[in-house]
């Protein structure tokens, strides 16, 4: 069965610094593996998506990942951080058997110091 | 175009009762999915609906159940209610049955049993 894994659970960074999310995943074939993000309250909000092709996607509010098969991972970047970025970050990974199921990882929290 | 809707947006329950949650899709939009977030579990996936046909199922008790109308809204239900089933409900639409399809995912229902 597919897995995700986000190692960190809260990642505190300054406002303007870089940001470097981690993302692991366990998956028989070549994965589709989203990033989401949440604010307090709310549903989730798709940033960006891999299916297959270039290996480096760009996503909505200056995030980006880059797929690396030797690595399993799908780790989700920023170059520099705004306050408004502070909120919960979800990888997830779509099903093997067909459908639109996604198992997701237990998140990351991110603060921002101003 | 509307997003996901979710009503009620909160709920308040006694053990033993039971709960309808309904998600009005994205309009087009024909699979619905319903996943489960708690502190402790994070992100689970309940199940699936395309075309009013369930299409996959999480590891969830038979107290979770669900339905897809022929106007593509979604419903789920649990029976006799139980502490652990306090958590914010997401439902998401895709508009395509594939597991790349993109996922909108609507505010949730915060259901709390007391």
């Amino acid at each position: 069965a597919q897995s995700v894994t986000q190692p960190d659970i809260h990642i505190t960074v300054s406002e303007g610094a870089s940001l470097e999310l981690r993302c692991n995943y366990s998956y028989g074939a070549t994965p589709y593996l989203f990033w989401y993000v949440q604010s307090p309250g709310q549903g989730l909000q798709l940033l960006l998506k891999y299916f297959s092709g270039d290996t480096l996607v760009q996503g909505i509010k200056g995030f980006e990942a880059e797929f690396k098969r030797s690595q399993s991972s799908f780790n989700l970047r920023k170059p520099s951080v705004h306050w408004s970025d502070a909120a919960e970050y979800f990888c997830a990974v779509g099903n093997t058997g067909g459908g639109n199921k996604l198992t997701f990882g237990t998140g990351t929290q991110l603060k921002v110091e101003l | 175009k509307a997003g996901v809707t979710q009503t009620p947006r909160y709920l308040i329950k006694t053990r033993g009762q039971q709960v309808t949650l309904s998600c009005s899709p994205i309009s087009g939009h024909r699979s619905v999915s319903w996943y489960q977030q708690t502190p402790g579990q994070g992100l689970q996936f309940l199940f699936e609906y395309f075309s009013e046909t369930q299409r996959n199922k999480g590891n969830f008790p038979g107290r979770f159940s669900g339905r897809q109308f022929s106007n593509s809204r979604s419903e789920m239900n649990v029976s006799t209610l139980e502490l652990g089933d306090s958590a914010l409900y997401l439902c998401a639409s895709s508009s395509h049955r594939d597991r790349g399809s993109e996922a909108f995912f609507g505010q949730g229902t915060r259901l709390t049993v007391v």
